[in-house]
């Protein structure tokens, strides 16, 4: 089976642009998750959609915005570009199947570079 | 929002020894899971834990969800240079607020040869 995948896998923008990222899931996998890495403050949850509707949201600004189609694929959209966006953008899928829900897998990352 | 304090931050070892690091957390957690992340790839799924006291293990690796539910321990025996990487501990908690994984900030293993 399949893993989860991500395009692009590397992106440079200039600041106050936009950016799209794309996520394809494990096949069967309805949940879709979306991480922020950066070296100063780690992993951290950007939101998550299941059945196309956003069902969780981390504290980011509303400049990160995403959506879910209905073959589950996803994207997030970065509006209005900073410097401290860089970073890795990790997409992660899981079923949505009592703790089975927790066990994410992720894939190997958009890396973001803003100039 | 909910914190988890993994350590140590990183480890220098030999190749052959035994390793352990631990993560703690202020809160309850009804969920601990286990990934370790390469250079330039995304975390992988090692170890997944539901039950206060359940110890869990994946070949030589063997993670126990700890019994107050506010920690996690990840040992790995006879290590081997494959086993290099950035091991984070995530958890889940039951205090409401986000839905997603907590994450702790990883523990750096390096192998000497």
């Amino acid at each position: 089976k399949a893993g989860v995948t991500q395009t692009p896998r590397y992106l440079i923008k200039t600041r106050g642009q936009q950016v799209t990222l794309s996520c394809s899931p494990i096949s069967g996998h309805r949940s879709v998750s979306w991480y922020q890495q950066t070296p100063g403050q780690g992993l951290q949850f950007l939101f998550e959609y299941f059945s196309e509707t956003q069902r969780n949201k981390g504290n980011f600004p509303g400049r990160f915005s995403g959506r879910q189609f209905s073959n589950s694929r996803s994207e997030m959209n970065v509006s209005t570009l900073e410097l401290g966006d860089s970073a890795l953008y990790l997409c992660a899928s899981s079923l949505n199947t009592g703790t089975l829900y927790y066990e994410q897998y992720f894939g190997p990352g958009t890396r973001l570079t803003v100039t | 929002g909910q914190q988890l304090n993994q350590s140590p931050q990183s480890m220098f070892i030999q190749e052959g020894e035994d390793v352990s690091m631990n993560c703690t957390s202020s809160s309850i957690f009804n969920t601990w899971l286990w990934y370790k992340q390469d250079p330039g790839e995304g975390p992988v799924l090692l170890i997944a834990l539901y039950k206060a006291g359940e110890l869990t293990s994946n070949g030589r690796l063997t993670a126990q969800f700890g019994i107050t539910r506010k920690d996690s321990f990840l040992n790995i025996s006879a290590s081997i240079p494959s086993d290099v990487g950035i091991y984070f501990c995530a958890g889940h908690s039951t205090g409401g607020g986000a839905d997603g994984l907590t994450f702790g900030k990883g523990t750096h293993l390096i192998i000497q040869p």
